[in-house]
């Protein structure tokens, strides 16, 4: 059975101190591995994908990575207005698994 | 990527009631997708509406609970049927992921029964 399970289900950062966010799963197969940033009454918005092991992409203050087992969600030097619940999925075969997510916290 | 609008934006309904949800896209897509994702959980695959086929569900949703329509490449309607404070809800439609690529989320009916 597809599992994603993602790390720590909370937390609160300094505005600044720059921390990972996890994800590790168990596919059969792995198309693709998406993150997506959720905020409070609004939908999944989509950040990256990543293919392969070994594969990396940034955007501003986010940098995802990705190895056979889990992917990594790095902030830098985050920003209150990065507060929001963070989500990885995977695409096995043809439908994306979500994990529970990750709800973070910056305070200035 | 697509704008995706969903109708209505919040509900508050009494049990044994039915209510449609509406999904209009921007752009003609092949593949939209229905989930649920109950209060403080992720999200949770319904079912797949392709245009000019039977909708395809996810193991525990059934058709006589989630009937599903897609009657054009532009438009998906869910309904949720006979419902129970257990269907209260955020339920989102989400477009796109042809060929691997990520799917694209409109902001949901929020869905409360009484």
């Amino acid at each position: 059975e597809d599992q994603v399970t993602q790390s720590p289900e909370a937390l609160r950062l300094q505005e600044g101190e720059s921390s990972s966010l996890n994800c590790s799963y168990t596919v059969s197969g792995l198309r693709g591995l998406f993150w997506y940033r959720q905020d409070p009454g609004k939908g999944p918005e989509f950040l990256f994908t990543l293919y392969s092991a070994g594969e990396e992409k940034e955007k501003e203050r986010l940098k995802a990575t990705l190895t056979k087992k889990e992917s990594f969600l790095h902030i830098t030097a985050p920003k209150p207005e990065d507060s929001a619940t963070y989500l990885c999925a995977v695409l096995p075969r043809r439908a994306l698994t979500f994990g529970s997510g990750t709800r973070l916290q910056v305070q200035p | 990527s697509a704008v995706i609008s969903q109708k209505p934006s919040r509900d508050i309904c009494q049990r044994g009631t039915s209510l449609t949800i509406q999904c209009q896209v921007d752009s003609q897509v092949t593949m939209m997708f229905w989930y649920r994702q109950q209060p403080g959980q992720s999200l949770t695959l319904i079912a797949t509406a392709n245009q000019g086929s039977e909708a395809t569900y996810e193991s525990g949703f059934v058709i006589d609970k989630f009937p599903i329509s897609r009657p054009n490449l532009t438009f998906s309607t869910l309904t949720v049927s006979n419902m129970s404070p257990e269907d209260s809800s955020i339920y989102l439609c989400s477009v796109g992921g042809d060929s691997n690529q990520p799917q694209h989320f409109g902001d949901g009916t929020r869905l409360s029964i009484l």
